[in-house]
């Protein structure tokens, strides 16, 4: 089975302009999630979607939004862009319902903001 | 409120050693689930083990084992034998039902095998 594919690798944004990230599971996985990582934060929890239905959202702002397609494929959008948004966020699918089960995750996209 | 520490940020060994990577978690709820992630230096996190707030039993597989002990809050990971591929961060974290199941990790311990 194909893991988990993450689009673009890198990126490279200014700062006001929005973002976004596209991750696709491995096949027959309905679950996705979304997190964030970065030295100073560690591996923060943005969003849970099972079945197209945001189950989880962590404690980030607004700007950070997400979705889940009928395919299971997830998308997730960052708008008006800040420098503290540089990171990796990493993708991770899971067999069960919930975040509870093991998490398969993608290579992550490097988000750099100047 | 959930939370996860490894105390240890780095450890450096030599190939061969054996070695321990600490978890303390804190949780007031009964129903829970433990997880170590191993992250090598290619950024993609690997899913390594998964543990139930009722399931005490420790684990072996191959050199790695773990032992999960409730009385002290403790989930602790050791590599016998390591190996320079073992180098990497490792990762637990905590997801508890009175969080609604959303991963707490903690912040990593970097892990070097020097050959």
């Amino acid at each position: 089975k194909a893991g988990v594919t993450q689009t673009p690798r890198y990126l490279i944004k200014t700062r006001g302009q929005q973002v976004t990230l596209s991750c696709s599971p491995i096949s027959g996985h309905r679950s996705v999630s979304w997190y964030q990582q970065t030295p100073g934060q560690g591996l923060q929890f943005l969003f849970e979607y099972f079945s197209e239905t945001q189950r989880n959202k962590g404690n980030f702002p607004g700007r950070f939004s997400g979705r889940q397609f009928s395919n299971s494929r997830s998308e997730m959008n960052v708008s008006t862009l800040e420098l503290g948004d540089s990171a990796l966020y990493l993708c991770a699918s899971s067999p069960g319902e919930r975040t509870i089960y093991e998490q398969y995750f993608g290579p992550g996209t490097r988000l750099t903001v100047t | 409120a959930q939370k996860v520490t490894q105390a240890q940020t780095e450890i450096s060994v030599v190939e061969k050693e054996d070695v321990t990577l600490d978890c303390v978690y804190e949780t007031r709820d009964t129903t829970y689930y433990l997880f170590w992630y191993k992250q090598p230096p290619s950024g993609e996190l690997v899913f390594l083990i998964r543990r139930n707030s009722f399931d005490e039993q420790n684990e072996i597989s191959g050199r790695y084992s773990w032992n999960f002990q409730k009385s002290t809050s403790s989930f602790n990971f050791t590599i016998t034998a390591s190996q320079v591929v073992d180098s990497a961060v490792y990762f637990c974290a905590l997801s508890e039902a009175g969080g609604s199941y959303i991963p707490t990790f903690g912040r990593g311990t970097s892990l070097i095998v020097h050959p």
